[in-house]
């Protein structure tokens, strides 16, 4: 598609659960962000990507959070042990390199029971 | 704690008339600042953008005023619409590649 995907889109899981949160970045874009927008916040910061490496880890909340990017495109959250404070939208966003305007997927609506 | 923030988390304006939301940073090196749209439901959306070179920018129905020396950011949207009811978030870029982005202010357009 022409703009960042994200899935799912929805997604409810019980504590203690891992989940997978996955982000399609728009087509030549090396640069891919996450972050987290809880109930009625702002954004916050989680990990940047430029290309396949991360050279910004310091916004993940600990050490149960963990992100990869493959083959400089696909992006995957993985949220270990969820629990009750993980609850919140992830947002993935991508650029090119230099620019300043990031574009954002829908996100991802997480619910841990 | 966060260095771009709001003045004011709500705002309620009447259809058909001006728009001001505002920002304060704090980050004096700061070099390039975002405005974003967000709507229930759906990821920010870019509206405007300005460079710390300047203290300007228009473009549709929308300005973006930069002043430096108070460290202030204003959003101005002229005759605003029903469509313009969203949570508007300022953002600055502190380095190279990363915003970090205010609590934003919901704008509630009257009929």
């Amino acid at each position: 598609g022409a703009g960042v995907s994200q899935s799912p889109s929805n997604k409810v899981t019980e504590k203690g659960k891992d989940v997978e949160l996955r982000c399609d970045p728009i087509s030549g874009h090396t640069a891919l962000y996450w972050y987290r927008q809880s109930l009625g916040q702002g954004l916050e910061f989680l990990i940047y990507f430029q290309g396949n490496s991360a050279p910004d880890k310091s916004g993940l909340p600990s050490d149960r959070f963990s992100a990869e990017r493959t083959g400089g495109s696909v992006s995957t959250l993985t949220i270990q042990r969820t629990q009750q404070e993980d609850s919140a939208v992830y947002l993935c966003a991508s650029s090119t390199l230099g620019a300043g305007e990031l574009f954002f997927g829908e996100g991802s609506r997480l619910t841990v029971l | 704690g966060e260095s771009v923030g709001l003045h004011l988390p709500t705002l309620s304006v009447q259809e058909g008339d001006n728009s001001i939301i505002n920002c304060a940073y704090s980050n004096s090196a700061s070099d390039y600042f975002i405005w974003y749209k967000q709507e229930s439901g759906k990821g920010p959306q870019f509206i405007i953008d300005i460079r710390s070179n300047m203290d300007k920018r228009q473009g549709q129905r929308v300005t973006v005023l930069l002043n430096k020396t108070v460290k202030h950011l204003s959003l101005q949207i002229a005759a605003t619409q029903p469509g313009d009811s969203a949570v508007y978030f300022c953002a600055e870029k502190k380095n190279d590649y990363k915003l970090s982005f205010g609590a934003g202010t919901t704008v509630t357009v009257r009929a």
